[in-house]
């Protein structure tokens, strides 16, 4: 099994829906994080959780939310999709040494 | 404001053919610097991690050194397995341990 998995692979969905995008990890970390990817913008970071109780937002977590039900789990969701977070999503944990990410969700909005 | 700058863009090369990857970066202070690879479809895959200037990482075709302003990733007599988005992160001292990205080169080994 993957240290990060994240489901679903791809996704598409329509403007105004909510989606959540899940993602566990088996790396025993407490840190986790949830990027976007586009084209000619590199990675940017949405949330960013240390431990259960501390949740934090990254640069651009407006029209996310992020929950961490477990140690192992933090999952993002769109309360309402639109066509311009239309991206790839990896999860992430990290340690002190790295990060390790996951195979990442290509989601769709149409 | 903390800023990473990769060049070039893409880069294409025959097999064999040695180059070198940039990897500019402005960081309040600098805890790490981290060298990624990234499959089409793929989540980044971690190279390298570098902490100081002068400090030099090496797996097999590649190595990886850092100045007070930049890193260069080389890449010896590359094969065409080695084509792939190659990333460059930085992570600024501090507690939030978050890496910012640069947006990534995009390496073509031709056989």
């Amino acid at each position: 099994d993957a240290d990060v998995t994240q489901t679903p692979r791809n996704r598409i969905t329509k403007t105004g829906k909510r989606i959540m995008l899940e993602c566990s990890q088996t790396k025993g970390h407490d840190r986790m994080y949830w990027y976007r990817q586009d084209p000619g913008l590199g990675l940017r970071l949405i949330y960013y959780s240390f431990d259960v109780k501390d949740i934090n937002k990254g640069e651009i977590s407006d029209g996310y939310s992020v929950s961490r039900q477990a140690q192992a789990k933090f999952s993002l969701s769109l309360e309402s999709a639109i066509p311009n977070q239309t991206a790839l999503y990896f999860c992430a944990t990290s340690d002190a040494v790295g990060y390790t990410f996951g195979s990442g969700t290509r989601l769709t909005v149409v | 404001e903390d800023q990473v700058t990769q060049s070039p863009e893409a880069l294409r090369l025959q097999e064999g053919e040695s180059s070198s990857l940039n990897c500019s970066y402005t960081v309040s202070g600098l805890r790490g610097l981290f060298w990624y690879r990234q499959d089409p479809g793929k989540g980044p895959e971690f190279l390298f991690t570098l902490y100081s200037a002068g400090e030099e990482k090496e797996k097999e075709r590649l190595k990886a050194t850092l100045t007070k302003k930049e890193s260069f990733l080389h890449i010896t007599a590359p094969k065409p397995e080695d084509s792939a988005t190659y990333l460059c992160a930085v992570q600024a001292l501090g507690a939030t341990n978050k890496l910012i990205f640069g947006t990534g080169t995009l390496l073509a080994v031709q056989p």
